[in-house]
């Protein structure tokens, strides 16, 4: 069945790049629509952006600036990066797979999550 | 602010039946976009619940349905268990955005 699971530091300093890492089982990665989701405490969940295995991406216009995400084929893999980081990218971060190519796909698959503090 | 609106919470009796709205604009429901329900227990991975407005994947149970009309959507659940205690999203597309859009979130709470 199809797994996913992130990986990465649990704690950033404020300013620096924030990288995840997610790693997919079940399924090769250049099969599907690939996102980032987050949670941050006490709110609700904010989709982050998409990517391709061509190298589409699509990102949130509000994270946009400081957001790169990429794919490792080799290693079914996924990450990403978000730089000059605040105490407000404090969150838990999902990974997720679409469903299908359509602009409104649903995320049909998600990784646990893992929780990023943000410190200054 | 959320793009999409659902209310705080709900809540009900084991057994009753409970609705949660998702109410959008032009750019994202009421475009014609799909809507789509995920169940979320904290600590866990959320779980697509509804589909394309009302399809269920395989292993949700019948109790769970949606619906959609104009720039609004539902999510109704029937036969309240207290294992549907959880926190509940709704998703979509918004033109405006270019991107998928969520719900800020209803907890449910089983009385």
């Amino acid at each position: 069945q199809v797994q996913l699971q992130e990986s990465g530091p649990g704690l950033v300093k404020s300013s620096e790049t924030l990288s995840l890492t997610c790693t997919v089982s079940g399924v090769f990665i250049t099969n599907y629509y690939w996102s980032w989701i987050r949670q941050s405490p006490g709110k609700g969940l904010e989709w982050i952006g998409f990517l391709y295995y061509t190298g589409t991406t699509n990102y949130n216009p509000s994270l946009r600036s400081r957001v790169t995400m990429s794919l490792d084929t080799s290693k079914n893999q996924f990450s990403l990066k978000l730089n000059s980081v605040t105490a407000a990218d404090t969150a838990v971060y999902y990974c997720a797979r679409l469903l299908d190519y359509s602009t409104s796909s649903p995320f049909d698959h998600w990784g646990q999550g893992t929780l990023v503090t943000v410190s200054s | 602010q959320s793009v999409l609106t659902q209310p705080p919470s709900v809540s009900g009796a084991p057994g009753q039946r409970v609705t949660i709205s998702c109410t959008g604009s032009s750019s994202n429901i009421g475009a014609g976009y799909d809507l789509h329900w995920y169940q979320h227990l904290p600590g866990t991975a959320p779980k697509l619940l509804i589909y394309g407005n009302n399809n269920r994947p395989s292993g949700v149970p019948d109790r769970f349905s949606g619906s959609k009309s104009g720039t609004s959507a539902s999510l109704a659940i029937t036969g309240l268990q207290g294992e549907d205690e959880a926190d509940y999203y709704c998703q979509s597309y918004d033109s405006s955005l270019s991107g998928s859009v969520f719900g800020g979130g209803t907890k449910l709470t089983v009385l």
